[in-house]
């Protein structure tokens, strides 16, 4: 199976500084990369993809990074705001649409 | 366009004891998944449909765990008999796309099963 796993599990950030969490994948051969919020007691969000032919996509105070010599994958949040904390996961797309998740990053933003 | 629904959200049974979650997914998505989300864990899939058929349920424990997406829409899982390690929320999750394209994930908000 897949192998994606985060570096640090839990994360905590003063209001409107800048945010970056961290994940690692096993499989060479991943081409699609997915990063998701999850609220408590909620199911994950999408919050903004990345295919391997890209190494930086940008969204609404998201980017992501994305190094495949390293097979490392980051989300940087920029000017966090306290409706920002949650679990982050980073998920792994194989070709047969099965999406592995990673353990996840608890962020947690302080006033 | 409404999100994925899912059923009951709260589930308390004791080991030993059969229970069933639904799933309605986003109207006109294709591939639909069942994943295990124990506390404190990522969510794990344990199986994925596309239409009616199973493309993948190499991680669903068969001697316990059963699926079905009888036509290509709704799907249920059962667990008979559960055991205390069940305990996790069950998310269901789909996606509009179809032979081998990618895409977003779209989740329900789960059902919470604890087992006593």
């Amino acid at each position: 199976g897949e192998s994606v796993g985060l570096h640090l599990p839990t994360l905590s950030v003063q209001e409107g500084d800048n945010s970056i969490i961290n994940c690692a994948y096993s499989n060479s051969a991943s081409d699609y990369f997915i990063w998701y919020k999850q609220e408590s007691g909620k199911g994950p969000q999408f919050i903004i993809d990345i295919r391997s032919n890209m190494d930086k996509r940008q969204g609404q105070r998201v980017t992501v990074l994305l190094n495949k010599t390293v097979k490392h994958l980051s989300l940087q949040i920029a000017a966090t705001q306290p409706g920002d904390s949650a679990v982050y996961f980073c998920a792994d797309v194989n070709t047969g649409n099965q999406f592995y998740f990673g353990t996840g990053t608890s962020l947690t933003v302080i006033p | 366009e409404a999100g994925v629904a899912q059923s009951p959200r709260y589930k308390i049974i004791e080991k030993r004891q059969s229970v069933a979650f639904w799933c309605n997914p986003i109207s006109g998505h294709a591939t639909l998944y069942w994943y295990q989300q124990i506390l404190g864990q990522g969510p794990k899939l344990l199986i994925q449909f596309q239409n009616n058929g199973v493309v993948d349920d190499s991680q669903l424990p068969k001697d316990r765990f059963s699926a079905e997406r009888l036509k290509g829409v709704d799907s249920t899982l059962k667990i008979q008999p559960a055991k205390l390690e069940d305990s996790a929320v069950y998310l269901c999750a789909s996606s509009r796309n179809s032979g081998g394209s990618t895409g977003e994930l779209f989740f329900g908000e789960g059902s919470r099963l604890t087992v006593l």
